[in-house]
């Protein structure tokens, strides 16, 4: 079945200092790959989605392609800040279950020490 | 503009009791909408997804059923809860079309003791 895989379940990170969190995925068909954001207390918001080989999805400076050969789509910020403390899900819907069901990783909490 | 209201936003109850979670969305005609649910510290758990009124289709098994009794209307129950209820529930819709996203709710705590 069709499933998404993050690494780092805790990031800390001092403020500039750059971000990456590390998403697979595995998918019958060809899915739409998501980043969301959740703060604490909060529903989890789209940060962006990319839906081809080789789109750049990006938002507030945090940015992800998707690789198709390597089924990744990895998070980046040049330079975080403390408000960027929250957690990160990676997330898919496929083609192949009619966009219907939407997988997500484990979660990623970042904290960002000012 | 589409919005999402989830009530209540906690609840405390008791194990046995019965719960009734809802969810309405606006401003969207015949949305795709979830039911989520997060442990404390967890990651996101698919419980129930509808695609039209009357139809609902069960993704994990946790003693919980939900319906959809309008276009924008999605209740998650139970008749006795159980410790391993305690979470936060979200509710979320989508277009189930190529390249939709899926918007949540504020969600509810609950809390069972």
């Amino acid at each position: 079945g069709d499933s998404v895989t993050q690494t780092e379940g805790q990031v800390a990170l001092s403020e500039e200092d750059f971000l990456t969190i590390h998403c697979n995925y595995s998918a019958s068909g060809y899915p739409t790959l998501f980043w969301y954001v959740q703060y604490p207390g909060e529903g989890p918001q789209l940060l962006f989605r990319a839906s081809r080989d080789k789109e750049k999805g990006s938002s507030r400076g945090f940015e992800a392609t998707y690789d198709k050969g390597t089924t990744s789509f990895h998070l980046r910020k040049a330079s975080v800040q403390e408000s960027d403390s929250a957690v990160y899900y990676c997330a898919l819907s496929d083609r192949g279950t009619g966009y219907q069901n939407f997988y997500f990783g484990k979660g990623t909490s970042l904290t960002v020490i000012p | 503009a589409q919005t999402i209201h989830q009530w209540p936003v906690a609840e405390i109850k008791a194990v046995g009791s019965p719960l009734s979670l809802g969810c309405t969305i606006k401003g969207k005609s015949s949305p795709n909408l979830y039911w989520y649910w997060q442990a404390t510290g967890g990651t996101l758990q698919q419980l129930f997804y509808s695609i039209t009124v009357g139809q609902v289709e069960s993704v994990v098994q946790l003693n919980l059923s939900a319906s959809r009794p309008k276009d924008d209307q999605f209740i998650l129950s139970t008749e006795k809860l159980l410790l391993s209820h305690s979470g936060f529930y979200l509710c979320a819709w989508s277009l189930g079309v190529s390249q939709n996203t899926l918007y949540f709710g504020a969600g509810t705590r609950l809390s069972v003791l």
